[in-house]
């Protein structure tokens, strides 16, 4: 099965500061990776998806990039509403739906 | 606007099953997919499998085999996910989400459910 790594598991950044989460796939997924961003006690929303598609009303300062086994979620000023889990996550190839382990942006 | 509306929370003894509805509104149900993921407690996302509203094709998360089924009513534009034989793990919030249908099958997800707590206790 091809695992999901996401790296780091948590994070502490200031208010404006560049953030990047990175999700490492155990074997080659062309571009199917999507982002989801979960606030505390709240339902997943979807941010990104083909690792750099931009879902339609998410902030501009959220951008993904990768391809094949290394992506990235970039939050370009961090904002205080930004405090969540976020996911990766590989769809589309057997077996078909795998999540990462989550990493945890806080406010510093 | 599209909406996933699910269920209300369950309690369920060990052993026994629940199933868990997720009605859908607000676009054409048999475009897409359904699928079902659940998160315990503190954890993260597990992914438990999808079906198809399109023909009813499901495909379910490896570990979950023999114990779920996903089913679909599109009169009624309404998923359902049946787990049996529950056990104390089992407990978590289970969401349904709208699952894009791409060429190799499940696509990404979008929107959720609002999630329904599923627990299992003695």
């Amino acid at each position: 099965d091809i695992q999901m790594t996401q790296s780091p598991s948590s994070l502490s950044a200031s208010v404006g500061d560049r953030v990047t989460i990175t999700c490492r796939a155990s074997q080659g997924i062309s571009n199917y990776l999507a982002w989801y961003q979960q606030k505390p006690g709240k339902v997943p929303k979807l941010l990104i998806y083909a690792a750099s598609t931009l879902q339609s009303g998410v902030p501009s300062r959220f951008s993904g990039s990768g391809s094949g086994t290394d992506f990235t979620l970039t939050i370009s000023s961090l904002q205080p509403e930004d405090v969540a889990t976020y996911y990766c996550q590989k769809y589309n190839s057997a077996p078909r739906v795998t999540f990462g382990q989550g990493t945890k942006v806080e406010i510093k | 606007q599209v909406q996933l509306v699910q269920s209300g929370a369950e309690v369920k003894k060990p052993g026994a099953s629940v199933k868990v509805s997720c009605k859908a509104s607000g676009y054409t149900f048999t475009s897409y997919g359904i699928s079902w993921v659940r998160q315990a407690p503190g954890q993260g996302l597990e992914w438990m499998g999808w079906i198809s509203a399109y023909n009813g094709n499901t495909n379910y998360a490896q570990k979950l085999q023999g114990r779920v089924t996903m089913t679909t009513d599109t009169s009624t534009s309404t998923a359902y996910m049946e787990l049996r034989s529950l056990r104390s793990d089992d407990t978590a919030v289970y969401y349904c989400a709208r699952a894009v249908i791409t060429f190799g099958g499940v696509g990404w997800f979008d929107p959720w459910g609002q999630g329904t707590l599923v627990t299992v206790s003695s």
